[in-house]
């Protein structure tokens, strides 16, 4: 079984201010580990995803995370924030040997920039 | 591409009836689709996995005639919510899977229930 812990449900932060949103998951195989942005009554949009590779995922909207699989982290970091980044940030984490197969999501991170 | 819409955007409707929700791959052929619930400020929650042609899977604690699942083409799958009351109301959002190895989940835009 997965599990996935978003350890901050919301993160106050000033505009232009760097921000790191933190992850990290549980599981007994290896896992593809996924950070999607969803904006009010929206649904979920993918910023980023580690398959396998690099462990440091560039992904849109200046987003970056890096995959730590010592400590079990996928944590998502941005170096200067944006008022239009306010949102929630969903991490998740599927299983890659079930192609398609569900995801598992964290509580959810809301980030909220302040002026 | 890759793109995924759902029908209506918002509804509202009395206790006691029943709302069909759609949920349409746009440009590519979905062999899974999931349906989410989702409360206010809360994660996603999986409510089913419905494959194309097949029963729908649901999750535990989720009531499979309540929530009915249809999957009658790789373009399409429709959620009816049956008998509806107010703590039915939710944000319902759905996605899709395209077939082979693809790993890739491409979600709705979600649609708003409001049970009166």
């Amino acid at each position: 079984a997965q599990s996935v812990t978003q350890l901050d449900s919301q993160v106050p932060v000033f505009e232009e201010a760097p921000v790191e949103l933190r992850c990290n998951y549980s599981s007994s195989v290896s896992v593809y580990l996924f950070w999607y942005v969803q904006y009010p009554n929206q649904g979920l949009q993918l910023l980023l995803k580690y398959l396998s590779g690099s462990t440091l995922v560039k992904g849109i909207n200046g987003f970056e995370a890096e995959f730590n699989k010592s400590q079990t982290s996928f944590h998502l970091r941005k170096p200067s924030v944006h008022i239009s980044d306010t949102a929630e940030y969903f991490c998740a984490v599927s299983d890659p040997n079930n192609a398609g197969n569900m995801l598992t999501f964290g509580g959810g991170t809301r980030l909220m920039v302040k002026p | 591409g890759a793109v995924v819409s759902q029908h209506p955007s918002w509804v509202i409707c009395k206790s006691g009836t029943s709302v069909k929700i759609e949920c349409r791959s746009l440009d590519f052929q979905a062999t899974t689709m999931f349906w989410y619930r989702q409360f206010p400020k809360q994660s996603l929650m999986l409510m089913a996995t419905s494959n194309e042609g097949s029963k729908a899977t649901y999750e535990q604690g989720v009531e499979k005639d309540k929530f009915l699942i249809n999957h009658a083409s790789l373009t399409l799958s429709t959620l009816t919510v049956t008998s509806a009351h107010p703590e039915d109301s939710s944000f319902y959002i759905c996605s899709a899977v395209a077939g082979g190895l693809s790993y890739e989940q491409y979600f709705g835009p979600g649609t708003r229930l409001t049970v009166t």
